[in-house]
């Protein structure tokens, strides 16, 4: 069965970083896309992020570039991702996503979400 | 930055048939597949229609899925209570390099 665990979400002020992780489990994690969406409260859903298996290239969403980095460690099935420069607009449900086809925008796994919130 | 445009809105009866709209332009529908999400409160969104019209197993076949042109739509026949929930579309942006969602669509039975 596969799992992703999202942990590292939190209240941190304007300006400051933080860092996301994700624990996968369940699947040859090396062999898979991965990417960050994010739900603001009440709000729709947002691609933040993705990074790709092997060759790890990244693209990320205009919202969050030149802020955000997104990374992985295949060794231990873990993504990341590296939020810097917080915005209260940054104030989020950050997921972990499973993609089946690179750029496809087919998630067959979702985590449960890690709420970031951006207050001073 | 959201260019794929869904209603806002739908309602059905039981047992009646909804049709939820995505529409793009060439560089992300007309150009990739459309995968759609529906997503009940307070939960993670789960996977309904990929590659256009592909169902993952567990999903009834209630749901369906078609793309033409530069727009796409979530059909859903046999309309039930337990529908109710916010529907997403999803494509790739050539142009963007970068996933597009939908706004939401929020299903009222």
């Amino acid at each position: 069965e596969v799992q992703l665990m999202e942990s590292g979400g939190g209240l941190e002020q304007p300006g400051g970083s933080l860092r996301l992780s994700c624990a996968a489990s369940g699947f040859t994690f090396r062999n898979s896309a991965m990417s960050w969406v994010r739900q603001a409260p009440g709000k729709g859903l947002e691609w933040v992020s993705v990074i790709t298996d092997n060759t790890f290239t990244t693209f990320y969403a205009d919202s969050v570039k030149g802020r955000f980095t997104i990374s992985r460690d295949n060794s231990k099935s873990t993504l990341y991702l590296q939020m810097n420069s917080l915005r209260a607009e940054d104030t989020a449900v950050y997921y972990c996503v499973k993609e089946v086809y690179f750029g496809s925008g087919y998630f067959d796994s979702w985590g449960q979400g890690a709420l970031v919130t951006v207050s001073s | 930055q959201s260019v794929l445009t869904q209603p806002p809105s739908a309602s059905g009866t039981p047992g009646q048939r909804v049709t939820i709209s995505c529409s793009g332009s060439r560089s992300n529908i007309g150009s990739n597949t459309v995968t759609w999400y529906r997503q009940f409160p307070g939960t993670a969104p789960q996977l309904l229609i990929y590659i256009n019209d592909q169902r993952p197993s567990g999903v009834p076949d209630r749901f369906s899925g078609s793309k033409s042109g530069t727009s796409a739509s979530l059909a859903i026949s046999g309309l039930q209570s337990e529908d109710e929930a916010d529907y997403y579309c999803a494509a790739w942006d050539d142009n963007l390099s970068g996933l597009l969602f939908g706004g939401g669509t929020r299903l009222t039975v």
